[in-house]
């Protein structure tokens, strides 16, 4: 099974509001990704996971805050977005090749949440 | 940071044609994969593939790392082939791979 489930798949919200895009994987990979794509954009990294430690942030702005419960679970809390925040979000994750040795798979991703800032 | 570009951006193709797409690189890369997204968002994996020729049914890439290139063949393409064609390229991570996505080629096919 090669299944990435994102929750919801659509989302309106408001400047002012706070929401959650919620990703979530069975596969038992060690890493997972969360992406932002804009429209006739390709997908654009925003933050990397790796054993549930943050490991990369492509200098995202503090209004979008990741969090990795467990291995399985990424979430990505929204406050105070902006109009132009306003895209697809897409969550990946892959498997390591070889444990500590960092050579990764390849990535799966997600149907993504289609958001929209009001 | 690295530069993946693709081409053509835009092709349309008759059902049952063959077509070429490139992806061109312009560092050294871990490793590099295909994706196909539908018209509803989803990336759909094609390929794995850092070297070497792989082939699924009428899909077939070959990627050529020491000249920084690959392609994706599409051979007698079917409407649902449309879509968006991406390459993305991984550069390696301790803490995970951080996939650079190339511009994308957009694919129409009609009857």
């Amino acid at each position: 099974d090669t299944e990435v489930t994102q929750t919801p798949k659509h989302l309106v919200m408001g400047m002012t509001n706070k929401k959650s895009l919620k990703c979530e994987q069975h596969m038992g990979h060690r890493a997972m990704y969360w992406y932002k794509q804009k429209a006739k954009k390709p997908p654009e990294l925003m933050f990397v996971y790796s054993y549930e430690k943050l490991s990369i942030n492509e200098s995202v702005p503090s209004r979008f805050s990741p969090e990795c419960p467990n291995s399985s679970l990424l979430n990505l809390h929204l406050h105070a977005l902006q109009p132009e925040d306003s895209a697809l979000y897409l969550c990946a994750s892959s498997q390591e090749i070889s444990a500590g040795q960092g050579f990764w798979e390849e990535q799966y991703f997600g149907p993504g949440t289609r958001l929209t800032v009001t | 940071g690295i530069q993946v570009e693709q081409s053509p951006p835009d092709l349309i193709l008759q059902e049952g044609a063959n077509s070429t797409l490139r992806c061109n690189f312009s560092d050294s890369v871990n490793n590099l994969q295909w994706f196909h997204q539908n018209p509803w968002g989803q990336l759909i994996n094609l390929f794995y593939i850092p070297s070497g020729t792989k082939q699924n049914g009428r899909l077939s890439a070959t990627t050529v790392a020491t000249e920084r290139y690959s392609l994706l063949y599409i051979s007698s393409s079917q409407t649902t082939d449309s879509g968006v064609y991406f390459c993305a390229v991984d550069i390696l991570t301790g803490g995970g791979n951080k996939l650079t996505f190339g511009t994308g080629t957009q694919l129409k096919v009609e009857l």
